[in-house]
C-alpha cells in the first residue's frame, strides 16, 4: 500500500509566521505535488516536483515555496503566512509516468489568524 | 490552460445509477482521471481514460470522448458509502493534473 503522510492534521499559525508543511511518501515515487483545497474551488496545484531538487510552479505558487532534498520528502513553505492562506493543504505522489494516478496524504488544515 | 465543468450536487437513492459529467477545455490533453473524496478524507483515485470509450471497474465505469472534450463517471448499484465528492481531472503534457470543482453525490436510503 502506498502511504503518504503529512506532518500535521491541524495547524494554527499567526499572520507573518513562517510555516513548514512536510510530506513523506514511502513508495519511491518520483513525482510529488502540493495542492490546496477550498470550498467550491476544487484542488488547485501550488507546486510539484518530478525529482530531487527539481520543482515546477503550479497554478497558484505566489506566497509559497517548496523544497525537495530527498526523494521521499517534499516540503511546502509559507514564508510569511497570511489569512488568505487558511486552507486544506494536500500532498500527493505518483510514479513518473503515472501522474494521472496520484496518492494523497490525509491533508493539513491550516488556519492563519 | 485548462477549465473543467462539473455540475455541483446529485441526490439519489440506494441501488440507483448516477452519471457525473465532465467537460473540459485544455491546451494539451493526455487523459481524464476520476477521484473520490469522502468528507474529511483524502482524494482517492478511481479510474483513468486515455482513449475514447468505456472503462469498467466493478460498480463504477468511466467514459471518454476526446472529440467532444467530454467524459463521465457512472456509479451503479449505489451504496450509502458512495456518498462523497467526485472530481474529474485532466492530465496534461506537463505531467500534472488539473482538477474540476467536484460533484457531491448524496445517497439516501
Amino acid at each position: 500500500d502506498v502511504k503518504v503522510t503529512q506532518s500535521s492534521r491541524y495547524l494554527v499559525k499567526r499572520t507573518g509566521e513562517k510555516v513548514f508543511l512536510e510530506c513523506v511518501q514511502d513508495m519511491d515515487h518520483e513525482n510529488m505535488f502540493w495542492y490546496r483545497q477550498d470550498p467550491g474551488l476544487g484542488l488547485r496545484l501550488i507546486y510539484f516536483s518530478y525529482d530531487v531538487k527539481m520543482k515546477e510552479k503550479g497554478d497558484i505558487p505566489e506566497g509559497y515555496s517548496v523544497s525537495r532534498e530527498k526523494k521521499e520528502r517534499f516540503s511546502l513553505i509559507l514564508e510569511s503566512a497570511s489569512t488568505n492562506q487558511t486552507s486544506m493543504y494536500l500532498c500527493a505522489s505518483s510514479l513518473v509516468g503515472a501522474a494521472h494516478e496520484q496518492y494523497f496524504g490525509p491533508g493539513t488544515r491550516l488556519t492563519v489568524t | 490552460g485548462q477549465s473543467l465543468e462539473q455540475p455541483s450536487e446529485v441526490t439519489a437513492v440506494e441501488g440507483a445509477i448516477v452519471q457525473i459529467n465532465c467537460t473540459y477545455q485544455t491546451s494539451g490533453f493526455y487523459g481524464l482521471s476520476w477521484y473520490q473524496q469522502h468528507d474529511g478524507g483524502a482524494p482517492t483515485f478511481l479510474s483513468y481514460n486515455a482513449l475514447d470509450g468505456l472503462e469498467e471497474t466493478g460498480r463504477f465505469s468511466s467514459f471518454l470522448s476526446r472529440s467532444d472534450s467530454y467524459g463521465y463517471l457512472l456509479l451503479q448499484e449505489l451504496q450509502m458509502k458512495d456518498s462523497a465528492s467526485y472530481f474529474c481531472a485532466v492530465r496534461d503534457p506537463t505531467n500534472r493534473l488539473a482538477f474540476g470543482k467536484g460533484n457531491q453525490v448524496v445517497v439516501i436510503p
